[in-house]
């Protein structure tokens, strides 16, 4: 069984660009949340995505939004990417994302300069 | 709101050595817990869970019990190997959102074992 795929796997943008990365879950999995990973901030949760709503979101401003497609593979862009952005982007899927079992890809790090 | 506190790393071990990781943890209701485990360049992946007080969750030798007295969930394992050399994050379910997939983290222990 495939895992929790995501790309592009590593990407550099300049300040005030926008930039997308899109994830693949575990077939069958309904459920896609987003996560992002900062030495200084640790993990911190972005927001969830169950059969194409958004169920919850966490406290990252406007220019962080997401989006799942019916085929439950979803997307997150950020705008106006300002330095603070650079970081590790996880995303993570489940059948039903009730249990806190989550099944995690390896990351898109995003570094901006 | 709700938040985790896990002991601040690196902790260094040598190999067969008896590892315990501390993990506590605020929330206004009954969360489930867990251990998640990062080995370099991975994404992270389930190592145990624990979903009510008293409950022991246990994998690979590791354990954690859920103690609701005491608000904790220590990780420990009798004896570590060099392939357990990774960060470790302790998470609760997050009680404020309903049944949704929202975990708080803690902030990782990086664990290096020595042969």
């Amino acid at each position: 069984k495939a895992g929790v795929t995501q790309t592009p796997r590593y990407l550099i943008k300049t300040r005030g660009q926008q930039v997308t990365l899109s994830c693949s879950p575990i077939s069958g999995h309904r459920s896609v949340s987003w996560y992002q990973q900062t030495p200084g901030q640790g993990l911190q949760f972005l927001f969830e995505y169950f059969s194409e709503t958004q169920r919850n979101k966490g406290n990252f401003p406007g220019r962080f939004s997401g989006r799942q497609f019916s085929n439950s593979r979803s997307e997150m862009n950020v705008s106006t990417l300002e330095l603070g952005d650079s970081a590790l982007y996880l995303c993570a899927s489940s059948f039903s994302g009730t249990t806190g079992e989550l099944f995690f890809g390896e990351g898109s790090r995003l570094t901006v300069l | 709101g709700d938040s985790v506190t896990q002991m601040e790393g690196p902790v260094t071990l040598s190999e067969e050595a008896f590892l315990t990781i501390n993990c506590t943890y605020t929330a206004t209701g009954y969360p489930s817990l867990f251990w998640y485990v990062q080995y370099p360049g991975e994404g992270l992946q389930l190592l145990l869970k624990a979903t009510k007080a008293d409950d022991k969750g246990s994998n690979k030798g590791f354990e954690a019990t859920y103690r609701k007295e005491t608000t904790s969930f220590h990780l420990e394992k009798g004896s570590v190997q060099v392939s357990d050399s990774a960060v470790y994050f302790c998470a609760l379910s997050a009680t404020d959102s309903g049944n949704t997939g929202k975990l708080i983290f803690g902030q990782g222990t990086t664990l290096q074992v020595k042969p």
